[in-house]
């Protein structure tokens, strides 16, 4: 079956740096994608990765490693509006997006 | 950049009566549409893809005849839930993609239904 694994909760302190994880298992592989969501808001695109390697946008960074099956989002000098959850997506064979369950990012004054 | 206006952003019900919910691209042709169900803490559910012009394709355990897709312009996309129930109640997005398969999706702002 075709899956993606993240962690449920992530707790941050506020100007800290936070990683959350992403691995994926799917039917084909067309690119790692990070959505942000608050609650009661619809989510919105964060970052995409095809290649492997690092993308960086501000604050925010994404990592994919192909080989591994693999990837991260790095948040930088956090925010109390980043918190939100984190939704990674996989593109699969059929080129629909595979949802994670998301990650809640709580972050601490 | 792509914007994706969906309406209503809430509406209350009766259990029975049927709710369309309305998903526009203002600044670009989506070819393909998406709709997703939310459930609290959860995460988004594909529903159905959309493409213009053509029927949509539902995913497996969502009832077509329940959840009526419309999309009869490249521009709008229509999701009707007839004769809705409680276990209906959720919070409904829409998103849109303006290449065919492409990764990076526009989502509106999406519609809580709540029936009573």
């Amino acid at each position: 079956g075709q899956s993606l694994e993240q962690p449920s909760e992530v707790t941050a302190v506020e100007g800290a740096i936070v990683q959350i994880n992403c691995t994926y298992q799917t039917s084909g592989f067309y690119g790692l994608s990070w959505y942000q969501q608050h609650d009661g808001g619809a989510p919105t695109f964060l970052s995409y990765n095809a290649l492997d390697g690092l993308e960086e946008t501000g604050r925010f960074s994404s990592f994919l490693s192909r080989s591994d099956s693999y990837g991260y989002l790095l948040l930088q000098e956090l925010q109390m509006k980043d918190s939100a959850s984190y939704f990674c997506a996989v593109g699969d064979s059929n080129y629909q997006l595979i949802w994670g369950a998301g990650t809640k990012l709580i972050i601490k004054p | 950049g792509a914007v994706v206006s969906q309406h209503p952003s809430w509406v209350i019900c009766k259990s029975g009566t049927s709710v369309k919910i309305e998903c526009r691209s203002l600044d670009f042709q989506a070819t393909t549409m998406f709709w997703y169900r939310q459930f609290p803490k959860q995460s988004l559910m594909l529903m159905a893809t959309s493409n213009e012009g053509s029927k949509a394709t539902y995913e497996q355990g969502v009832e077509k005849d329940k959840f009526l897709i419309n999309h009869a312009s490249l521009t709008l996309s229509t999701l009707t839930v007839t004769s809705a129930h409680p276990e209906d109640s959720s919070f409904y997005i829409c998103s849109a993609s303006s290449l065919s398969g492409a990764n990076v999706l526009t989502f509106g702002a999406g519609s809580r239904l709540t029936v009573l």
